[in-house]
């Protein structure tokens, strides 16, 4: 069966590391997002891809990057993870943007802890 | 600046009681409003969806209504389960643009045996 999957599921970091979040999915979507979720906000969209070798900023881009080589992954790298980094990270991915057929499928997520 | 807002924030139910979520949102125009489900723990999984021309869209035991004029819609639960036990998540999608989604804060269900 198709699937998006993330990894790790959980980490452990220090500040000042880079961080790698690896994100796969398997339905051949276009569209590939990034978010964050925190106690008390929603989620809060970090960045998105349409296509390869697309990528653009969210509402909470800074410190975040993503490079999208191909449709089945979008990593996100945290160059200099910070304390206020601390949080769960959700990928999703989505066949079409808006309309009726604009569904987004999560993954199961990962909790980064930056100490 | 797009707004969802969501309530309640928090809601305690017995099991096979009904109960009603709200969402009031900013988003305009809009492309379309999805309701997601979240488990602890999962991510989120899509309940329904509605373009700005549907009323109402049903999806077993969930069936959420949508009125563009006021801005509102919500999502009703019928015979509630102890696996219902979730945040329901409000997120609207403007047209044009870029589409990218605005997420409501959630409501988090606690049903009781």
């Amino acid at each position: 069966d198709a699937e998006i999957t993330q990894s790790p599921r959980h980490k452990i970091t220090e500040t000042g590391r880079q961080v790698t979040l690896a994100c796969h999915q398997t339905w051949n979507h276009n569209n590939m997002f990034w978010y964050r979720q925190d106690l008390g906000h929603g989620l809060r969209l970090i960045h998105y891809s349409y296509g390869v070798q697309d990528t653009n900023k969210g509402e909470v881009s800074d410190g975040y990057s993503v490079s999208r080589s191909n449709t089945e992954d979008l990593p996100l790298t945290l160059e200099s993870a910070a304390s206020s980094q601390t949080s769960v990270y959700f990928c999703a991915s989505s066949v079409l943007a808006g309309g009726p057929e604009d569904t987004q499928y999560f993954g199961p997520g990962t909790r980064l802890t930056v100490l | 600046k797009n707004q969802v807002e969501q309530s309640p924030q928090s809601l305690i139910i017995l099991e096979g009681k009904n109960c009603t979520l709200q969402c009031n949102y900013t988003v305009s125009p809009f492309s379309n409003l999805r309701w997601y489900k979240q488990d602890t723990g999962r991510g989120p999984v899509s309940l329904t969806i509605m373009t700005f021309s549907e009323n109402t869209k049903s999806n077993g035991r969930y069936t959420a209504t949508l009125d563009a004029d006021t801005k509102q819609s919500s999502l009703h639960i019928t015979a509630s389960q102890l696996s219902d036990s979730a945040s329901y998540i409000c997120v609207v999608t403007p047209s044009g643009g870029s589409y990218i989604p605005t997420f409501g804060r959630g409501t988090s269900l606690i049903v009781h045996p």
